[in-house]
């Protein structure tokens, strides 16, 4: 299973950039990049995945490199709501017989 | 409507005692999941059902016993109930065996005195 590796905790004021990079060094071939957020006492919500370049949507990007041994999640223009632990995932997208592994996850604390 | 439904909210029991937690999706999804997390806030996997056939159990204490009556419930039942059993249990779904967007649950807050 591939194993991944982010900051432990962040900060940002308010209307700034938001870059999260996660580390995943031994993902294979078929793996998927996965991230995902969690307020306090909800379960985790589904942001965006990517395999190769760039995806966007409607809450954030993901950018990956040509290697793909670590992927960087932007989320433009943060607010205080968007105050939550962010985690990165990587699996493999077309098996559900491996289980996905959620890591220690990054603390993004935005301040007013 | 509420896409993945989890009873109860919180559980509050003694050591010993058996208990379950209850979980529903009306997404229409195959796959459907338990996850345990613990005061570290570490998420992990526990067991993993696919149109109500096991396909993952994650080194899982036998204490533990899912069951799915149909592929839109996972039920999880615990037997004597120890203080590390202590967590956040979280169900959650998805439309096939592909690692695609998963659908959590609120989650059930399980304390064990």
């Amino acid at each position: 299973l591939a194993k991944t590796t982010q900051p432990i905790s962040m900060d940002s004021y308010e209307g700034q950039e938001v870059n999260i990079t996660c580390s995943h060094n031994n993902i294979a071939t078929n793996d998927y990049i996965t991230w995902y957020q969690q307020f306090p006492s909800q379960g985790p919500r589904f942001i965006i995945q990517g395999y190769k370049t760039k995806v966007t949507n409607e809450v954030a990007s993901l950018f990956i490199p040509a290697d793909r041994k670590s992927s960087t999640l932007s989320l433009p223009r943060v607010s205080l709501s968007d105050t939550a632990v962010y985690y990165c995932l990587v699996g493999v997208g077309n098996s559900g017989n491996t289980p996905l592994v959620f890591g220690k996850g990054t603390r993004l604390s935005v301040i007013a | 409507d509420t896409a993945v439904s989890q009873t109860p909210k919180y559980l509050v029991t003694q050591m010993g005692n058996d208990k379950s937690i209850k979980c529903e999706q009306n997404l229409g999804h195959d796959t459907m999941y338990w996850y345990k997390q613990d005061s570290k806030k570490f998420l992990k996997i526990m067991f993993s059902y696919n149109n109500k056939e096991l396909i993952i159990n994650e080194t899982v204490p036998n204490r533990f016993s899912p069951k799915s009556p149909d592929k839109a419930h996972l039920n999880l039942h615990i037997n004597s109930l120890e203080l590390g059993d202590s967590a956040v249990y979280f169900c959650a779904s998805t439309p096939g065996l592909a690692h695609n967007e998963q659908f959590f649950g609120p989650g059930t807050r399980l304390t064990v005195l």
